[in-house]
Order: structure tokens, then C-alpha cells, then sequence
């Protein structure tokens, strides 16, 4: 069973503070993604890595990519109350039938002001 | 253009009946997955469609179905339903196939009483 764990589950932080988000496997992926999603909603698309070692930025939002395609981590600098919400990775696998995507179970971020 | 459109939003059902959920994706889109998500198991893999044909499918009983149309559109259909198949169901549309990312719509949340 291809597993993707996330750390930590849930993370509690006041305005400005800066956070790290991890997401760890034994699979080696073909991509790995980082979404948002927010309640009620599904989650929304933040960046996809391909390449090991592959570093993306999105404003205050940095997405690394591990060497050996294995993991990832997010992290966001001075945290705002609008990036409260669920963080969500997941890893495509190659397989017979095209790709499979596998999700962790998510990091609830909450931004107090 | 427009993003991934799931009706009904919200289902309530009682214990043994069937029901039937839509999705139609971002024009253009080829490849339509499902997920069941729920605060337990997170996001669950049902089962992707590509150009009409069952390309994957994740472990769920054979309650669990769906199709796609020649225009994309997909239908999931759930029969005997029981309640722990309370879940946002999320549809999630790509243009070729899972690697670089889905763009999800906003679900369908289904209670089963």
C-alpha cells in the first residue's frame, strides 16, 4: 500500500510567523502537488514539482521537491489569516493504467491575527 | 473558461436508496477522476475515466460505479447506499491524466440517513 504521509496535522500560528509543511513517502512519484482547499470547496491547485531537488515559489509560498522524488515540503513566510485552510499533497504513480494520485490527509493551517 | 461542475451540491438519502451524482469538466478535458473525501480517510480514490473508458479504479465495493459520456461529462452512481457513505464526493478534471494536476469542483456532499 503506497502511502503519502503529511506533518503536522494540524498547526495553530499567529499572523507573521512562518511554517514548514511536510509530506513523506517510500514511493518515488512522477509529480507531486500541493493544494488548498477551504470548506465547503474542493481543493484548488498550487503547484506541481517534477523534477527532484526542484524548488517552485509562489509569492509568500516556497514548494520543494526532494532529490530522490520521495518527498516535499511547503513552506510559507509570514503567514496571513488568509492562508488558513487545508494543505493538502498528493503523488502521481506510474502505473499500467496511466497514473494514479494518491493524497495525504492534510495539514489544517489556522492564521491568527 | 468555465471550471469543473458538480450537481447536486448538496443529497440527503435514506439507507438503501441509489443515487446518482454529474460532473462535467473543464472543456477540453479528457480525463475526469473521483474521490470520496471524509474527516476519517481523507481523499479516497474511486475511480478515473479517460475518452470514455474506465482507466483506473481505487478499492471501493462494486456499489460503487460510474461512466462518462462521449462529451466528457461523468455520472457516479452509488446503489444500496449505506451511511457511512456520508462523503463529499469531489470530481476532478485534467487534460490528459493525473501527472500534473487536477483542478477539482466544489463536490457534492451526501448524507445518508
Amino acid at each position: 500500500t503506497q502511502l503519502l504521509e503529511q506533518s503536522p496535522q494540524f498547526l495553530s500560528i499567529q499572523e507573521g510567523e512562518n511554517l514548514t509543511v511536510y509530506c513523506n513517502s517510500s514511493s518515488v512519484f512522477s509529480s507531486l502537488q500541493w493544494y488548498r482547499q477551504e470548506p465547503g470547496e474542493g481543493p484548488v491547485l498550487l503547484v506541481t514539482v517534477v523534477t527532484g531537488g526542484e524548488v517552485k515559489k509562489l509569492k509568500r509560498l516556497t514548494f520543494q521537491f526532494g532529490d530522490a522524488r520521495k518527498d516535499s515540503s511547503l513552506h510559507i513566510t509570514a503567514a496571513q489569516p488568509g492562508d488558513t485552510g487545508l494543505y493538502l499533497c498528493a503523488g502521481a504513480l506510474r502505473g499500467t493504467g496511466g497514473f494514479k494520485t494518491i493524497f495525504g490527509a492534510g495539514t489544517r493551517l489556522f492564521v491568527k491575527a | 473558461k468555465a471550471g469543473v461542475t458538480q450537481t447536486p451540491r448538496y443529497l440527503i438519502k435514506t439507507r438503501g436508496q441509489q443515487v446518482t451524482l454529474s460532473c462535467s469538466p473543464i472543456s477540453g478535458h479528457r480525463s475526469v477522476s473521483w474521490y470520496q473525501q471524509t474527516p476519517g480517510q481523507g481523499l479516497q480514490f474511486l475511480f478515473e475515466y479517460f475518452s470514455e473508458t474506465q482507466r483506473n479504479k481505487g478499492n471501493f465495493p462494486g456499489r460503487f460505479s460510474g461512466r462518462q459520456f462521449s462529451n466528457s461529462r461523468s455520472e457516479m452512481n452509488v446503489s444500496t447506499l449505506e451511511l457511512g457513505d456520508s462523503a463529499l464526493y469531489l470530481c476532478a478534471s485534467s487534460l490528459v491524466g493525473q501527472n500534473y494536476g487536477y483542478t477539482f469542483g466544489s463536490g457534492t456532499r451526501l448524507t445518508v440517513v
